[in-house]
């Protein structure tokens, strides 16, 4: 079946432009996961979507970077202003249910940003 | 703080040989922890998981140990091949948790 999409695949802006990243989970995914690799780094998780339930923000650095996600399935991530610190790929994933409960992770191929 | 290292980020092995790949974890009780895979440009791709009350997990040329009194996984990979090569990360997350941890990755070379 069809993994996880995102799109565009590669971005390129000019400090100061706002973004949007879109992620399309595999379908009858629950949860949805928006991480952040920086060169050399690990994943830093950002956010979270569970269902219906409030999503975990804890992981956004600054308050230009927001997400949603509609009707349960695609997930909008929006960085406002962007920053050349702001470069990096951006990496989503879905799971059918909780990652504790030893569900596996499946990424998209990430949108690659750059800002010049 | 929690903070999970995997101690190598390069590894460079002979094709045919075993690799041992490290994942060290301290201020962390995991229920649950993942191998993934991440080719250059790819998102991760899962390998396997194994659960704090196991020792030991195969799956065909790879094995994953975890330790808790260590606070250790070890990846091997046996009969490696030059497509193994890739950046591997390890992730942990809690019971009930529905956040993963990851490490930074480990990238194998394995040389023909």
């Amino acid at each position: 079946g069809a993994g996880v999409s995102q799109s565009p695949s590669n971005k390129v802006t000019e400090k100061g432009k706002d973004v949007e990243l879109r992620c399309d989970p595999i379908s009858g995914h629950t949860a949805l996961y928006w991480y952040r690799q920086s060169l050399g780094q690990g994943l830093e998780f950002l956010i979270y979507f569970q269902g219906n339930s409030a999503p975990d923000k804890s992981g956004l650095p600054s308050d230009r970077f927001s997400a949603e996600r509609t009707g349960g399935s695609v997930s909008t991530l929006t960085i406002q202003r962007t920053q050349q610190e702001d470069s990096a790929v951006y990496l989503c994933a879905s799971t059918r249910g909780l990652a504790g409960v030893g569900e596996t992770q499946y990424f998209g191929p990430g949108t690659r940003l750059l800002v010049l | 703080s929690q903070k999970i290292e995997q101690n190598s980020e390069a590894l460079n092995i002979q094709e045919g040989k075993t690799a041992t790949l490290t994942c060290n974890y301290t201020n962390y009780s995991p229920a649950y922890l993942q191998w993934y895979r991440q080719d250059p440009g790819r998102g991760p791709v899962f390998l396997l998981l194994i659960r704090e009350n196991e020792k030991e997990k195969r799956k065909e040329r790879l094995k994953v140990t975890f330790d808790t009194t260590l606070k250790q996984s070890l990846f091997h990979i046996t009969a490696s091949q030059p497509a193994d090569s890739a950046t591997y990360l390890c992730a942990l997350s809690g019971a009930g948790s529905y956040q993963l941890t990851f490490g930074k990755g480990t990238k194998l070379s394995v040389i023909p």
